[in-house]
């Protein structure tokens, strides 16, 4: 059982460039997330979604897309790379009805490493 | 002013001792209180939930909210070497679903021989 498996683990990116960040969860969570974590910062979402085809920004989205065709994959895009956006990217995931939350909390990949030179 | 904080350490035990670990917050609304274990490299993991104020325990880590306070701890009592960790504390408000997490920025534990 996989859970959260996060592509690639780590990449370097010139000031300009553009990447996708690769997620995917093999427990049918219709939840899934997005997060950065800094440096004494903590973790900070910058996307969300509940369901296939629909996503919602969360604290921190400038800078960056999601889109959410299936149940399994939720890919974080980053266009025209800064260096501010140098971090790592957590992807994370977790299960909810209409009668509330089922399971655990948020479930987390091991994070992609990126930096932006 | 953050909405949950929490001391970076890093905090420093010998093994076999307790640690203690803690959080305050300022939103009154979180009600769905986490702490992850996260060792280097690695992505967080789940050590403990818990609804509204009041003890929870497994195993070594005992949790503790209080509301009233705006506080909530955790402690690890016959510490290891492998506890050597960052500790995050987590919170959120909804109930429709774990929702969107507000985080500390963790504490460094170091657990010595």
């Amino acid at each position: 059982n996989a859970g959260v498996t996060q592509t690639p683990k780590f990449r370097i990116l010139k000031i300009g460039q553009s990447m996708t960040l690769q997620c995917a969860q093999d427990m049918n969570h219709n939840y899934m997330y997005w997060y950065r974590q800094d440096p004494g910062m903590g973790l900070k979402l910058i996307y969300y979604s509940v369901g296939a085809g629909i996503t919602d920004k969360g604290e921190v989205p400038n800078g960056y897309n999601v889109s959410r065709s299936t149940t399994e994959d939720f890919p974080l895009r980053l266009e025209l790379a800064a260096p501010s956006q140098t971090s790592v990217y957590f992807c994370a995931s977790s299960y909810s009805t209409r009668q509330g939350p089922r399971g655990a909390p948020q479930h987390f990949g091991d994070g992609t490493r990126l930096s932006i030179l | 002013q953050k909405e949950v904080e929490q001391d970076p350490g890093p905090l420093s035990v010998p093994e076999g001792a307790i640690v203690s670990l803690n959080c305050t917050y300022s939103n009154s609304a979180f009600q769905y209180f986490m702490w992850y274990r996260q060792y280097s490299r690695k992505g967080p993991e789940l050590l403990m939930y818990t609804y509204s104020s009041g003890n929870k325990e497994d195993g070594r880590f005992t949790a503790q909210v209080d509301k009233s306070s705006k506080y909530i701890s955790l402690f690890i009592r016959d510490s290891q070497p492998s506890d050597s960790a960052t500790y995050l504390c987590a919170m959120s408000e909804t109930t429709d679903s774990w929702g969107k997490l507000q985080f500390g920025a963790g504490t460094q534990v170091v657990v010595t021989p």
